[in-house]
């Protein structure tokens, strides 16, 4: 299985730039397509998806949210920070499925 | 407006059986793979199982095959989720999802499955 490596936090002051990485354990990139994609979860509420296919900004989603990265090292950048995106954010790969797997998820605290 | 709404989680005893089931609506239901995804108390999130658009084929995380059940009615718009044998690290909120191609796009509020005596 591809396993997934978030570190567990990151502290941001508001109107700053966030960067959460994630690193997987072998490459989940196909040609042109980059099987990494990104989900937001605040307290007490479902996960939300924010990107798909690593750069691909979901649907509804503010243009803060970007995406980047291929083979094994992927960014997510939040610029800038509001306070609505205090939140944890979890990584998710699609290269080798079943089973899909999820980083362990990056807590976004404020400073 | 896509909704998946859960229901059927509880308390149960170990070794005992419960059956979930995920009301989806605002979307063809029979186009789309679903999936359950699920999240212990203070953990991350772990996929469980896959089913396909037409139930013609299901995938399962390898520490629920042969306990877990993925089903669907199409005819209903509904997704189930049977889970026979449950342990107490099957203790966790199951979350009914969207599965689109490669991605989870619409997730439900989720439900609570606690296991224990």
């Amino acid at each position: 299985d591809i396993v997934l490596t978030q570190s567990p936090a990151l502290a941001v002051s508001l109107g700053q730039r966030a960067t959460i990485s994630c690193r997987a354990s072998q490459s989940v990139s196909i040609s042109r397509y980059n099987l990494m994609h990104w989900y937001q979860q605040k307290p007490g509420q479902q996960p939300k998806l924010l990107i798909y296919r690593a750069s691909n900004l979901a649907s509804g989603i503010p243009a803060r949210f970007s995406g980047s990265g291929s083979g094994t090292d992927f960014t997510l950048t939040i610029n800038p920070v509001q306070a609505d995106d205090i939140a944890t954010y979890y990584c998710q790969q699609s290269r080798e499925s079943p089973p899909w797997t999820f980083g362990g998820g990056t807590k976004l605290e404020l400073k | 407006e896509v909704q998946l709404v859960e229901s059927g989680g509880g308390l149960v005893q170990p070794g005992r059986s419960m059956k979930l089931s995920c009301a989806a609506s605002g979307f063809t239901f029979n186009n789309y793979d679903m999936a359950w995804v699920c999240q212990a108390p203070k953990k991350g999130l772990e996929w469980v199982a896959t089913i396909s658009y037409d139930g013609s084929s299901t995938y399962y995380r390898d520490s629920v095959k042969g306990r877990f059940t993925i089903s669907r009615d199409n005819a209903k718009s509904t997704l189930y989720l049977q889970m026979d044998s449950l342990r107490s690290e099957d203790t966790a909120t199951y979350y009914c999802a969207r599965n689109k191609l490669s991605f989870f796009d619409y997730w439900g509020q989720g439900v609570m499955v606690t296991v224990s005596s």
